[in-house]
């Protein structure tokens, strides 16, 4: 079954503890991307990979680190994670010219 | 500014109804756009995708492109309470580096009453 998934799904820290959210789609797709999703302020992009070791930022990248070492993985690692970085986080992945984004099952987090 | 817009809603309409959503986006270089369903505590889905002006139609769903007036709907016939959710408008945008990226708006809310 094509998909992609994340680990945690529901993660509580304290602020300053470092943590990495896992991403692993089997589709052998290019492009993966992390989003967080906040009320009322939608899906925005933190970073992005066009493939390995091909990452750049997205719209909202402050605080967060990625990596792409595998095609299949993109973890999202939060080096010292502050209580405004708690969020609702999705991975996802598509081809480089596809119209379907497939979104993990998200992550979410509280931090304290 | 924010660059896709869409009113949070809640839109309420009975069963059997024809829900229209409606969204508007700032940037007249983005070429595609996408409708998502996100039910709550869930990852959005890719309902339809557009890039043409007009009406495009798949099932009970309808999506609309005026690129003139930089507008996007999304129709449902026959609303049945299963699509209550809330709908994702995305549009897609060149970034100054040359690679494309979603934008998408806050997602508006829709009830559908039995």
């Amino acid at each position: 079954e094509a998909q992609v998934t994340q680990n945690p799904r529901y993660l509580i820290t304290v602020t300053g503890k470092k943590l990495t959210v896992t991403c692993s789609q089997n589709m052998n797709h290019e492009y993966m991307s992390w989003y967080r999703q906040d009320p009322g302020l939608g899906l925005r992009q933190i970073y992005y990979s066009m493939n390995v070791e091909v990452t750049d930022k997205g719209d909202v990248p402050e605080g967060y680190k990625v990596s792409r070492k595998e095609k299949r993985n993109f973890p999202l690692i939060l080096e010292s994670p502050s209580p405004n970085q708690t969020s609702l986080y999705f991975c996802a992945s598509r081809i480089p010219t596809g119209n379907t984004q497939y979104f993990g099952p998200g992550t979410r987090l509280l931090v304290l | 500014q924010k660059e896709v817009e869409q009113n949070s809603g809640p839109l309420s309409v009975p069963e059997g109804a024809i829900a229209s959503l409606n969204c508007t986006y700032s940037d007249r270089g983005s070429q595609s756009f996408f409708w998502y369903r996100q039910y709550s505590g869930k990852s959005p889905e890719l309902i339809m995708f557009i890039y043409s002006n007009g009406d495009k139609e798949d099932g009970r769903f309808t999506a609309q492109l005026n690129k003139a007036s930089q507008y996007v709907s999304l129709l449902i016939r026959d609303s049945q309470p299963s699509d209550s959710a809330t709908y994702l408008c995305a549009a897609e945008a060149r970034r100054a580096s040359g690679t494309y990226k979603y934008i998408f708006g806050t997602g508006t809310r829709l009830k559908v009453l039995a």
